[in-house]
Order: structure tokens, then sequence, then C-alpha cells
């Protein structure tokens, strides 16, 4: 079974700081990994992800990932945050070594950028 | 990339009723997803229903209570039958293009009272 673990259920963090928001994962096989944000009132939005390749991957409005494979983590990173940013965050993983392709969800996290 | 239109966007309902989400992709797609948030909780992935078959529900999730159908490769509608207020949740239609991440509507926010 695959599973995601977001330890934080929010992070406060000040504008023009950078932010960190975690994520471990658990799959059998190999992870396909992903950030996603929730705005109020708004459906999911894709921010990056990592298949394979570079373990540091970039995505949408500055934010970047590393994936750690021996520590299982996929954190989300920017290094200057905006109070735009504020918002709900979901890391999701997919085993592709497995028949199905349903994605798991972490708990999810609260991002909450001060002036 | 993938368009979704997911109607309606919210509606509030009496219990006992049934609402049906309707779920449009601007493209041709295999899979597509259906996923329950309920309130202050992550997503909760209802079924995966495939063009041609049987939806497939996931533990917890029963075909007599969230009835899908996926007439065609664009389209599809989840049911919430014989709702009661601890159905009010956000639906949220999803779906996977090629090897690529998933794609989500804006989804439905279910109130009933």
């Amino acid at each position: 079974a695959q599973s995601v673990a977001q330890p934080e259920d929010q992070v406060n963090v000040a504008e023009g700081n950078p932010l960190t928001v975690k994520c471990t994962y658990s799959v059998s096989g190999n992870p396909y990994l992903f950030w996603y944000v929730q705005y109020p009132n708004r459906g999911l939005q894709f921010l990056l992800k990592y298949i394979t390749g570079d373990n540091l991957v970039k995505g949408s409005y500055g934010f970047e990932a590393e994936f750690n494979k021996s520590q299982t983590s996929f954190h989300l990173k920017k290094p200057s945050a905006l109070v735009s940013d504020s918002a709900l965050y979901f890391c999701a993983v997919r085993d592709e070594s497995g028949t199905a392709s349903k994605l798991t969800f972490g708990t999810g996290t609260r991002l909450q950028v001060t002036l | 990339s993938a368009v979704i239109s997911q109607k309606p966007s919210r509606d509030i309902c009496q219990r006992g009723t049934s609402l049906t989400i309707q779920c449009q992709v601007d493209s041709q797609v295999t899979m597509m997803f259906w996923y329950r948030q309920q309130p202050g909780q992550s997503l909760t992935l209802i079924a995966t229903a495939n063009q041609g078959s049987e939806a497939t529900y996931e533990s917890g999730f029963v075909i007599d209570k969230f009835p899908i159908s996926r007439p065609n490769l664009t389209f599809s509608t989840l049911t919430v039958s014989n709702m009661s207020p601890e159905d009010s949740s956000i639906y949220l239609c999803s779906v996977k293009v090629a090897n690529t991440e998933a794609f989500f509507g804006q989804g439905t926010r279910l109130t009933v009272v």
C-alpha cells in the first residue's frame, strides 16, 4: 500500500522568508510524487512533480521540491514566500509499479504567510 | 494538459434526495477519478471510472450510494444517493493524461440539510 505523511498541519512564515512544507512517502515500487495547492473554494492546482531524473524539480509560482530517496521525502520549498502563497498544500504519491493509477494524498498543510 | 468542467459548483440539498454531479473533459481520457474531500480533510478516492466497464470502488464506498456513469471518453457523472448531512463534502473529478500529473475539476461543494 502507498501512503503519504504531511507532519505539519500548518506552517507560518513571514513574507520574504524561505518556506518549507514537509512530505514523506511510502510505496513498494518507484514513486511518482506530486504537489498540489488548493485555494479557498477552488479545486486542486498542480504545482510540480517528480517522475525521474534530477532530484530537484521546479514548478509553478517559484516553488521547487527535492526528492530524497534515502529519506523517502519530497519537501516543498520556496526561497521567498509571498502573502498570496497562503493556501492548503497537498503532497501526493502514485506507485507506478502497480496496476492501479490512483493518487494517495497527504492530509494537507495550511501555509500562512504574513506581512 | 486537460481542462475539466464540473457542474454544479455548489448545491444545498435536502436529506434523502440525490444529486448528480457532471464532469466534462476537453480531451479523451481513459480513466476518470472521483474524490471526496470532507470538511477540513484530505482527498479520498471514491472510485475509478473507465469507459465501457463498471466503475471500481474503493473500500468504504459502494455503487448503491455513489453510482457512476461513464458513457464516453470525455464525460462522467457521480450521483450521491439518499443523502444525509454526513455526505456534505466537496466532490472532485480528476483525470490523468498519459503518464503525467492528474488534473482536477473545480469541485462541487455539497451541503446536505
